[in-house]
């Protein structure tokens, strides 16, 4: 029964490119949360998706950060025109229902993005 | 608002030492949930425990303890006889009743030398 996938684990990107990461949840999981870690920092939570829809999110950047759960397929946290400030580590986690924070949901094993 | 302090930035110490992580928190929900995750040099995140607010009982886990304290809003951690394996950071986590947001705090280093 595999966990939360997340790939690729490091994506380097030059200033202005686009980065895609992607996230599979656990089987029967239909809820999908993003978290980013800046260097040393904690974790911030940035969007809480189900299937084709976003519950939260809040803590998403208002400009070139985007996230998506389609039907089929994993979720997809996209960044456009990528600056060196969103150096960091982004982390999914998946839940079969609402209000699964209170468990303490498993992460994936994050996608460290480089900005250069 | 909901806030998670982890005063210590860093704490190194020699193995078989015991060591003890703090944890504050700041919430208005009277039904919220406080974690513990480990974040190895790997860098994945671990789950180490998860406590509700109407549990005040400490729990163990073979060298892991924790302490949790709602009259001073802790919830803290503690490794007896640490390891060279529990070098990590460590996060404190809280969360409501019936929101799907963990707030973490900004973790602490331990360092456990041989």
């Amino acid at each position: 029964n595999a966990g939360v996938m997340q790939n690729p684990r490091h994506l380097v990107r030059r200033r202005g490119q686009e980065a895609r990461l992607r996230c599979s949840p656990m089987k029967g999981h239909s809820h999908v949360y993003w978290y980013r870690q800046l260097p040393e920092e904690g974790l911030k939570f940035m969007v809480y998706l189900q299937k084709e829809n976003i519950i939260d999110e809040s803590g998403m950047p208002k400009e070139r950060f985007s996230a998506e759960f389609p039907k089929e397929g994993p979720s997809i946290l996209r960044i456009q025109q990528v600056v060196r400030g969103d150096s960091a580590a982004y982390f999914c986690a998946s839940s079969p229902d609402l209000g699964q924070g209170r468990y303490g949901y498993t992460f994936g094993s994050g996608t460290r993005l480089t900005v250069v | 608002a909901q806030k998670v302090t982890q005063a210590q930035t860093e704490i190194s110490v020699v193995e078989k030492e015991d060591v003890t992580l703090d944890c504050v928190y700041e919430t208005r929900d009277t039904t919220y949930y406080l974690f513990w995750y480990k974040q190895p040099p790997s860098g994945e995140l671990v789950f180490l425990i998860r406590r509700n607010s109407f549990d005040e009982q400490n729990e163990i886990s073979g060298r892991y303890s924790w302490n949790f304290q709602k009259s001073t809003s802790s919830f803290n951690f503690t490794i007896t006889a640490s390891q060279v394996v529990d070098s990590a950071v460590y996060f404190c986590a809280l969360s409501g009743y019936n929101t799907d947001k963990l707030i973490f705090g900004t973790g602490t280093r331990l360092q456990v030398f041989p």
